[in-house]
């Protein structure tokens, strides 16, 4: 059973234009997100967070909005640059609980 | 201040042999977590360790795989007999106190001929 949910294997864009990478979350007890970038042969690193009490949470190029009456996140990135290439993977917890819910992730590529 | 460090960052396990992956987690971090990726997917929870304790272990296969975080040493994630579908990008992250503080080791890729 999947409860995070990233549709888009890949998403292609063209350098200075936005990216927006989408999540959805089947188990309503998830109160706190978060987005992970992943380049090959590394480990994930985090990038932004957001508290179930809040709907939109922003951190340089980097914004993250929450929809909760959609169970759906989605992260905007502004411009988009060549380094940000990578693996995006979206990721959940419920309060309480000790473990994340991933998400299979997003392919990013920014075009130069 | 070295990040969460993994070892082997590759390993290679014939049909049947043990695989032990180690994990030492970031200074100061007493919390450490291990995930599996298996390919195309994202990456699942196994267990949830804490200096000599198992907290949580709710993600891992109930035979051929244990965990362990000594007093002393690195966190060890131990797969006997391993088989075909143990092939995996196995990651450990560490944290100060709940999973809020997440940092991932570059992980171990294990491939099982």
């Amino acid at each position: 059973d999947q409860q995070v949910k990233q549709n888009s294997p890949s998403l292609s864009v063209q350098e200075g234009r936005i990216s927006i990478l989408n999540c959805d979350y089947t188990n309503s007890m998830f109160d706190y997100f978060l987005w992970y970038k992943k380049y090959p042969a590394e480990g994930p690193t985090f990038l932004i967070s957001i508290s179930s009490i809040k709907d939109k949470n922003e951190d340089g190029r980097f914004t993250v909005f929450l929809n909760k009456s959609a169970k759906h996140l989605s992260l905007h990135i502004v411009p988009s640059q060549p380094g940000d290439s990578a693996v995006y993977f979206c990721a959940a917890s419920a309060r309480g609980a000790n473990n994340l819910f991933f998400g299979t992730g997003t392919r990013l590529t920014v075009i130069p | 201040n070295a990040g969460v460090m993994q070892n082997p960052r590759h390993l290679v396990r014939r049909r049947g042999q043990e695989a032990r992956l180690r994990c030492s987690p970031m200074k100061g971090h007493s919390h450490v977590y291990w995930y599996r990726q298996l390919p195309e997917e994202g990456l699942k929870f196994m267990v949830y360790l804490q200096k000599e304790n198992i907290i949580d272990e709710s993600g891992m296969p109930k035979e051929r795989f244990s965990a362990e975080f000594p007093k002393e040493g690195p966190s060890i994630l131990r797969i006997q007999q391993v088989v075909r579908g143990d092939s995996a990008a196995y990651f450990c992250a560490s944290s100060p106190g709940g999973h809020y503080g997440y940092t991932f080791g570059s992980g171990t890729r294990l491939t099982v001929v």
